[in-house]
């Protein structure tokens, strides 16, 4: 079954660029989103964006002036670069499958989108 | 952006006990509701896709409904396992957006 690996340095200076990497294993990255979400401590979830493996991306609008995710479908990996890091980027940062489910109606095709397979997390402390 | 909010924000229950919570949009958005379970330190766990369609390899006392606006989890009889976090998420449109979580505590 397909499984998911973050990694990436657990300390970052402030003002610096956080990068992370995803590594699929047991499937390939093709034909699905991969997804970046992220959790403070003892806060909730955080959609950070989402890549197709062919190289489309969508990010949250609260990140995009520093995020950028890339995708390099030979390694079967994805990654995250976050800029300009201050305190309140200190998080577990987890990657994602996004999967979905479909029908057709009425001449109209139905896409449900889930997150269904996640990394283990790895945590990320900003400070100097 | 829109708003999720799950209610309560925690709650005290039994084993056996049936377990219901609440999540609400802050704007329609038919059956684009999934709902995973967080147990500490792990990573979330996706339960319940498009609002009531059951994750496969998922126990079948985990059940969701609603649509719209309001939707609902129900553990129908909770086991010690369950004990944990859940949360809300709608994929009805970007930026994808999670309730705040209703944690699930032993009585």
């Amino acid at each position: 079954q397909v499984q998911l690996q973050e990694s990436g340095p657990g300390l970052v200076k402030p003002s610096e660029t956080l990068s992370l990497t995803c590594t699929v294993s047991g499937g390939s990255i093709s034909s699905y989103y991969w997804t970046w979400i992220r959790q403070p401590p003892g806060k909730g979830l955080e959609w950070i964006g989402y890549i197709y493996y062919s190289g489309s991306t969508n990010y949250n609008p609260s990140l995009k002036s520093r995020v950028t995710i890339s995708v390099d479908t030979s390694k079967n990996q994805f990654s995250l670069k976050l800029s300009s890091v201050t305190a309140a980027d200190t998080a577990v940062y987890y990657c994602a499958r996004r999967s979905w489910y479909s029908y057709d109606s009425r001449g109209y095709s139905y896409y449900y989108y889930y997150m269904d397979v996640w990394g283990t997390g790895t945590t990320v402390t900003v400070s100097s | 952006d829109i708003q999720m909010t799950q209610s309560p924000s925690s709650l005290s229950a039994s084993v056996g006990d049936r377990v219901t919570i609440t999540c609400r949009a802050s704007q329609s958005i038919s059956s684009y509701l999934n709902w995973y379970q967080q147990k500490p330190g792990k990573a979330p766990n996706l339960l319940i896709y498009a609002a009531s369609s059951l994750q496969s390899g998922v126990p079948s006392r985990f059940s969701g409904s609603g649509s719209g606006t309001d939707f609902t989890l129900t553990i129908s009889s909770l086991q010690v396992e369950d004990f944990a976090t859940y949360y809300c998420q709608q994929s009805y449109s970007t930026p994808v957006t999670f309730g705040q979580g209703t944690k699930v505590e032993i009585k």
